[in-house]
């Protein structure tokens, strides 16, 4: 049982190049997130999607983009890669219905330098 | 603006003897609250949760308690293990989206 799993694990990237980070769940859950993970703030949601073939953003969406063409699959682009992107990314996935947790993947450190 | 805060950022403890975890919320729309346990290059995995309509939740060596008038919750982990030993995130949610806020996280040490 997989769960949820991120592609890839680690990543350093150069400033102004472009990469997408996938997510994939095998909990046939409705709901999937992206949250960033940086030292002393927690976690914090980057977008979102309720459904196959929908996003919406979290509270820091700004410089990525998301896109949920299939239900099991959830993709994180950043377009033009800032240092200030550089930080821990990971996905989550949640059934529908009621207030459930969420499961994690494992992680995707990325570094831009 | 920090909705969610853990003000501790660690916590020792001795094999055995009872941990203590606090959250503090400004939100009043939050009516659900999780606990969620990482350790070091995996991801957070679910500890416990509960509603606001409750002001108690027990599973195993973790209880949960809220105080919705303080805005505060705590976690209750006895015995404290050395298995126990992570980072642990306060989370609450606000609408049935299941959006969360985070706390800053709390590392606890249970030493032997």
């Amino acid at each position: 049982n997989a769960g949820v799993t991120q592609t890839p694990k680690f990543r350093v990237l150069k400033t102004g190049q472009s990469m997408t980070l996938l997510c994939a769940q095998d909990m046939n859950h409705e709901y999937m997130y992206w949250y960033r993970q940086d030292p002393g703030m927690g976690l914090r949601l980057i977008h979102y999607s309720v459904g196959e073939g929908t996003t919406a953003k979290g509270e820091v969406p700004d410089g990525y983009n998301v896109s949920r063409l299939k239900k099991q699959n959830f993709l994180l682009g950043l377009e033009s890669a800032a240092p200030s992107q550089t930080s821990v990314y990971f996905c989550a996935s949640r059934r529908s219905h009621g207030n459930t947790e969420a499961f994690f993947g494992q992680g995707t450190r990325l570094t831009v330098v | 603006d920090q909705q969610v805060k853990q003000n501790s950022p660690s916590l020792s403890v001795q094999e055995g003897r009872i941990s203590i975890l606090n959250c503090d919320y400004t939100n009043s729309m939050f009516d659900y609250f999780l606990w969620y346990k990482k350790y070091p290059a995996e991801g957070p995995t679910f500890l416990i949760s509960i509603s606001s309509i409750k002001d108690k939740n027990e599973d195993g060596r973790f209880t949960v308690f809220l105080n919705k008038s303080a805005k505060h919750l705590s976690l209750h982990i006895v015995p404290s293990q050395p298995g126990d030993s992570a980072v642990y995130f306060c989370a609450a949610g606000a609408d049935s989206w299941g959006k969360l806020q985070f706390g800053a996280g709390t590392q606890v040490v249970v030493t032997p």
